[in-house]
């Protein structure tokens, strides 16, 4: 695997269930990125983990919970979603201290709320 | 704090037709400016960046970018465009060193018409 991947795609869910987003980045960077992507709206940081800090954005709901064990995995939990958290969910990372400081996404993982 | 304007929120163009795509930015400091293509159902990627010297910035898919601090702009062009060029278009500012979270513009919808 290259760059950054998402698991899964695709995923349609109740308001009642309980379910992970996955992100995983092979390029050695050093801070990955929630954003969330609704239609007619801008991209909206939820989330950043870097090597000295977390930070959120303080309008995003406590149903959605991230985690990053390690400087290539971070994870989205959801539990008990609206209908309108139904959005494209991105991740990204980026290695801002070598110069560079674009950021890759991934694919991103489509979520309907049933 | 830093703001992105893209001023359209749609292009449409006849193919081979020449395209600027406009991203104004306010910021107190010096910035680093981006541009990244999104097509339908992917993440987006980077099409160029600016973070010094050169003002023209050549990117890929045969996209330019001027930066013009004068007028706090970063306009994207292309002097003939493709059908395949039809994709979202966001315009992105991170304030200078040491910054790794950008503020993305609400993005250009360019649709290349046969």
């Amino acid at each position: 695997e290259t760059g950054v991947t998402q698991t899964p795609r695709h995923l349609v869910m109740g308001m009642t269930n309980k379910k992970s987003l996955k992100c995983e980045q092979h390029l050695g960077h050093n801070a990955m990125y929630w954003y969330k992507q609704s239609a007619k709206k801008p991209l909206e940081l939820m989330f950043v983990y870097s090597l000295e800090e977390r930070v959120e954005n303080n309008s995003v709901p406590s149903r959605f919970s991230p985690e990053c064990p390690n400087s290539s995995h971070l994870f989205l939990h959801l539990h008990t979603l609206q209908p309108e958290d139904s959005a494209l969910y991105l991740c990204a990372s980026s290695q801002y201290s070598t110069g560079s400081y674009e950021q890759y996404f991934g694919p991103g993982t489509r979520l309907t709320v049933t | 704090a830093q703001s992105v304007t893209q001023l359209d929120s749609q292009v449409p163009v006849f193919e081979e037709a020449p395209v600027e795509l406009r991203c104004n930015y306010s910021s107190s400091v010096s910035v680093y400016l981006f541009w990244y293509v999104q097509y339908p159902n992917q993440g987006l990627q980077l099409l160029l960046k600016y973070l010094s010297g050169s003002t023209l910035v050549k990117g890929i898919n045969g996209f330019e970018a001027e930066f013009n601090k004068s007028q706090t702009s970063f306009h994207l062009r292309k002097p003939s465009v493709h059908i395949s060029d039809t994709a979202e278009y966001f315009c992105a500012v991170s304030e200078g060193s040491g910054s790794y979270i950008p503020t993305f513009g609400r993005g250009t919808s360019l649709i290349v018409h046969p």
